[in-house]
């Protein structure tokens, strides 16, 4: 059964701020992993996908690699704003099953 | 291009009531994807459907909920008899056949 699990569970930095959010799964068969990000009572927005064949994707100061062998995403924020205040949510995509299965979670406060 | 679209944002029920969220998929796609999200947890993965057949429902309770997909109209997830741990956010997604989901907003609902 695969289990997302992602670190830390809270971070605060100040403006400016480069910052990484790390995620692990246990089953390496992987068809993609997705990073979302969540605001407070909101939905799930999209941030990148990168499918298992893929390292990183980049999409504005964000940029996420997948190092699908040892189980590990990475999710870059450059220089963080205070917008970029959030929950962000990490899920991956089995082989041969569309349902995701999320972590729990990094929620992120950037100070101004 | 209007996004996921859900309603209600909001429900209110007392135990025993029935709920019905509805869920109207994004143009062009013809998946649609329910997750749970309980207080304080992360998004659980509950159904998975196409126009008129349930793909995977894995992560439906056994007893009391049912969803469907119909030819015409939008995914309807049905809860019966609800119970306070029902109270949660239930988000929808849908997508293509492959590639990346795309959440709506979400119904609260609280049950007395």
């Amino acid at each position: 059964k695969q289990e997302v699990t992602q670190i830390p569970a809270a971070l605060s930095v100040p403006e400016g701020e480069n910052l990484v959010l790390n995620c692990s799964f246990t089953d390496s068969a992987i068809y993609n992993l997705q990073w979302f990000r969540q605001d407070p009572g909101k939905g799930l927005t999209s941030l990148l996908l990168i499918q298992s064949s893929q390292r990183e994707q980049t999409s504005g100061r964000l940029n996420a690699s997948l190092d699908k062998s040892s189980g590990r995403s990475t999710l870059y924020i450059a220089a963080s704003q205070p917008g970029d205040s959030a929950t962000y949510l990490c899920a991956v995509e089995d082989t041969g099953r569309r349902a995701l299965t999320f972590g729990s979670g990094t929620r992120l406060q950037v100070q101004p | 291009n209007a996004g996921v679209m859900q309603n209600p944002r909001h429900l209110v029920r007392r135990r025993g009531q029935e709920a019905r969220l509805r869920c109207s998929p994004m143009k062009g796609h013809s998946h649609v994807y329910w997750y749970r999200q309980l207080p304080e947890e992360g998004l659980k993965f509950m159904v998975y459907l196409q126009k008129e057949n349930i793909i995977d429902e894995s992560g439906m309770p056994k007893e009391r909920f049912s969803a469907e997909f119909p030819k015409e109209g939008p995914s309807i997830l049905r809860i019966q008899q609800v119970v306070r741990g029902d109270s949660a956010a239930y988000f929808c997604a849908s997508s293509f056949f492959t590639g990346e989901l795309f959440f709506g907003e979400g119904s609260r609902l609280t049950v007395l």
